[in-house]
């Protein structure tokens, strides 16, 4: 069974522009969720989807946005990127009991 | 809100040894512990996922348990390997829908050979 797959693995934007991200998760997962890694701040959460609806959100400007589509799949988007928003952003799939199935992130370096 | 704590934040030990990592948390109703393995630059990988009913849990050299009341999760390693060098993370689930993860700053591990 194919996991979480992430797309594209590494991006270098500028600030001011805005990137999409994209996750794959594992086939039949239908909860999708969102993190962002900094060395400073850590794993932090950003939303969870499931069958389309956005369910949880963290505390994370309206900047970040995301969605997710019939077969699952997920995008997150983040408009006007600034320098802080230099991080991995890892995407995570669930079925049973919640056990989350991370993706290998996505590298976004923001010049 | 629930706060997840690792001490050490940083582990070095020889060859053989057996590991134990420590993880702390504020809201006792938990949902789920889950502990991670992170390699750099990588995504995470679930080791071992303890249901808040559950005391522990096992895979291979792995043993993890859990005690709500005293809000902790410890995990072991069994004579440990160079290729367990890695940072480990703990992420507590809380809520009867809420899938959000919160997750602890990690332990990063070094086995020296």
């Amino acid at each position: 069974k194919a996991g979480v797959t992430q797309t594209p693995r590494y991006l270098i934007k500028t600030r001011g522009q805005q990137v999409t991200l994209s996750c794959s998760p594992i086939s039949g997962h239908r909860s999708v969720s969102w993190y962002q890694q900094t060395p400073g701040q850590g794993l932090q959460f950003l939303f969870e989807y499931f069958s389309e609806t956005q369910r949880n959100k963290g505390n994370f400007p309206g900047r970040f946005s995301g969605r997710q589509f019939s077969n699952s799949r997920s995008e997150m988007n983040v408009s006007t990127l600034e320098l802080g928003d230099s991080a991995l952003y890892l995407c995570a799939s669930s079925l049973a009991l919640r056990e989350q199935f991370f993706g290998p992130g996505t590298r976004l370096t923001v010049l | 809100k629930q706060e997840v704590t690792q001490i050490p934040a940083a582990l070095s030990v020889p060859e053989g040894e057996n590991l134990v990592l420590n993880c702390s948390f504020t809201d006792s109703a938990i949902y789920n512990l889950q502990w991670f393995r992170q390699d750099p630059g990588k995504g995470l990988t679930s080791l071992l996922l303890i249901q808040s009913s559950q005391r522990e849990q096992t895979s291979g050299r792995l043993n993890a348990s859990l005690d709500k009341s005293s809000g902790r999760s410890t995990l072991y390693i069994a004579a440990s390997q160079p290729g367990d060098s890695a940072t480990y993370l703990c992420a507590a689930s809380v809520g009867s829908n809420d899938y959000k993860l919160s997750f602890g700053a990690g332990t990063t591990v070094t086995v020296r050979a």
